[in-house]
C-alpha cells in the first residue's frame, strides 16, 4: 500500500514544494511519479525514483529508496497546479498512493 | 505520434459486460505490455490489469478488486488490447486508460507508464 502526504498542498510561485510517498513494504527504487491536471490523462513524471522521463522539467525531482520517497518541484509555477500521484511497480499488483493536491 | 485511444465505454446495465478496446499507434504494440487504470469520479487511479507482451506469453495480472470479473486480451495484428468487464456493478462506473507498459525487447525494460490514452468513461445504471 502506498501513502501520500500532504493531501493537498499550498504553495507561492517561486518556492519549492516536497512531496511524499510511503511505502508499506520496500520497493526499492521502483517507484514512479506522475503529474495529472483536470480533464486530462496522467502524465510520467519520474520513474526508478529518480529518473525523470522524456522531455520532463529538471525542476521535478525524486529520491528515496525502499519505503520513503519525495518528489521536489522547485520554482513552482502555476501550470504545476496538479494532483501527484506516486506509483510502485515491485510487485503485483501494481499500487498508486491516492494522490496530493498540489496548488500554487 | 506514438498514440494510445481508448473506446467502447458509455453506459451499461448493472450485471451486464462491457468490452473496452485500446488502439495503438506509432510505435512497436507487439514489444510492449499494456496496462489498464480507471479512475472514479472524483477519486484517484486504481490500477486494474496489465497483459505482457505475447512473447512473454500474453499473460496477465489483476488487481484483486476485479480479479475474476475483468479479463485483459490483446491482438497484435490489429495492435489493439482488450479490457472485457462481466458483471458490472456501481463501482465500475469509472474513466478507464491505457497505458504503455513494459519493453520486451532484447531485455525487459520499465520506464513507467509513459503513454496514456484519453480515456473512455463507463457509467453503470441499476
Amino acid at each position: 500500500e502506498m501513502t501520500q502526504s500532504p493531501a493537498t498542498l499550498s504553495v507561492s510561485p517561486g518556492e519549492r514544494a516536497s512531496l511524499s510517498c510511503r511505502a508499506s513494504q520496500s520497493v526499492t527504487n521502483k517507484l514512479c511519479w506522475y503529474q495529472q491536471k483536470p480533464g486530462q490523462a496522467p502524465r510520467l513524471l519520474i520513474y526508478d525514483a529518480s529518473t525523470r522521463a522524456t522531455g520532463i522539467s529538471v525542476r521535478f525531482s525524486g529520491s528515496g529508496s525502499g519505503t520513503e520517497f519525495t518528489l521536489t518541484i522547485s520554482s513552482l509555477q502555476s501550470e504545476d497546479s496538479a494532483v501527484y500521484y506516486c506509483q510502485q511497480y515491485a510487485y503485483w499488483p501494481y499500487s498508486f498512493g491516492q494522490g496530493t493536491k498540489l496548488d500554487i | 505520434e506514438v498514440q494510445l485511444v481508448e473506446s467502447g465505454g458509455g453506459l451499461a446495465q448493472s450485471g451486464r459486460s462491457l468490452r473496452l478496446s485500446c488502439t495503438a499507434s506509432g510505435f512497436s504494440f507487439y514489444d510492449y505490455a499494456i496496462s489498464w487504470v480507471r479512475q472514479g469520479p472524483g477519486k484517484g487511479l486504481e490500477w486494474v490489469g496489465f497483459i505482457r507482451s505475447n512473447s512473454y506469453g500474453g499473460t496477465t495480472e489483476y488487481a484483486a478488486s476485479v480479479k475474476g470479473r475483468f479479463i485483459i486480451s490483446r491482438d497484435d495484428s490489429r495492435n489493439k488490447a482488450y479490457l472485457q468487464i462481466d458483471s458490472l456493478t456501481d463501482e465500475d462506473t469509472a474513466l478507464y486508460y491505457c497505458a504503455r507498459d513494459r519493453y520486451y525487447g532484447d531485455r525487459v525494460v520499465f520506464r513507467g507508464l509513459d503513454v496514456w490514452g484519453p480515456g473512455t468513461p463507463v457509467t453503470v445504471s441499476s
